[in-house]
């Protein structure tokens, strides 16, 4: 069946190091993939975006490129803030249905 | 954008009781919303599947006569929690598709529920 496996966390960063977030699907086709956020104490919302191979999501300085060849959907921030702290999922669907990951959680700090 | 409103935000009850959860979409229809349990420092777990004027569509290990649910409308979507107990205790969050056909979903801001 359909899977979504994204790597483990915690991260911790310093403020304006990289970040990556790894993340990794299964599908019989090629789904919709998604990258939530969820801040501390709220519910989720979406960053960012892909629906086909080769698309860029991109969103408050996060980026993901959907790629066909490695299954693959990293999210990725050129120097990460401390407002950046928080839970990040990855989510693919192909139905209505969409599958998370674990999810990961980023700390940033000063 | 889309929006979607839970209520209430967070519930405290007894062993026994049994516990309402509203979930809305405020200016979109849903004819199908979902409904997530999230466990602490874990993913959201898929529930079920609300179905506006049909049964709700378990998945598998979900008890349906624990959780029922009714999706009266539209807009309005509830999950009880029946005869809860202390492993209910849980985040429950539902959300509803965009419509754009694009499986974007629109998620609420989650309901806490301590069961004591």
């Amino acid at each position: 069946g359909n899977s979504v496996t994204q790597m483990e966390g915690p991260v911790t960063l310093s403020e304006e190091a990289f970040l990556t977030i790894n993340c990794t699907y299964t599908a019989t086709g090629y789904p919709s993939l998604f990258w939530y956020v969820q801040y501390p104490g709220e519910g989720l919302q979406l960053l960012l975006k892909a629906t086909k191979a080769d698309d860029k999501g991109s969103n408050k300085g996060f980026e993901a490129t959907y790629r066909k060849e490695t299954t693959s959907f990293h999210l990725e921030k050129g120097s990460v803030q401390v407002s950046d702290s928080a839970v990040y999922f990855c989510a693919g669907g192909d139905t209505d249905k969409l599958i998370f990951g674990t999810g990961t959680r980023l700390q940033v700090f000063p | 954008g889309a929006v979607v409103s839970q209520h209430p935000s967070r519930v405290i009850c007894k062993s026994g009781t049994s516990v309402k959860i509203e979930c809305r979409s405020l200016d979109f229809q849903a004819t199908t919303m979902f409904w997530y349990r999230q466990f602490p420092k874990k993913s959201l777990m898929l529930m079920a599947t609300s179905n506006e004027g049909s049964k709700a569509t378990y998945e598998q290990g979900v008890e349906k006569d624990k959780f029922l649910i009714n999706h009266a409308s539209l807009t309005l979507s509830t999950l009880t929690v029946t005869s809860a107990h202390p492993e209910d205790s849980s985040f429950y969050i539902c959300s509803a598709p965009s419509g754009s056909g694009l499986n974007e979903q629109f998620f609420g801001p989650g309901t806490r529920l301590t069961v004591l």
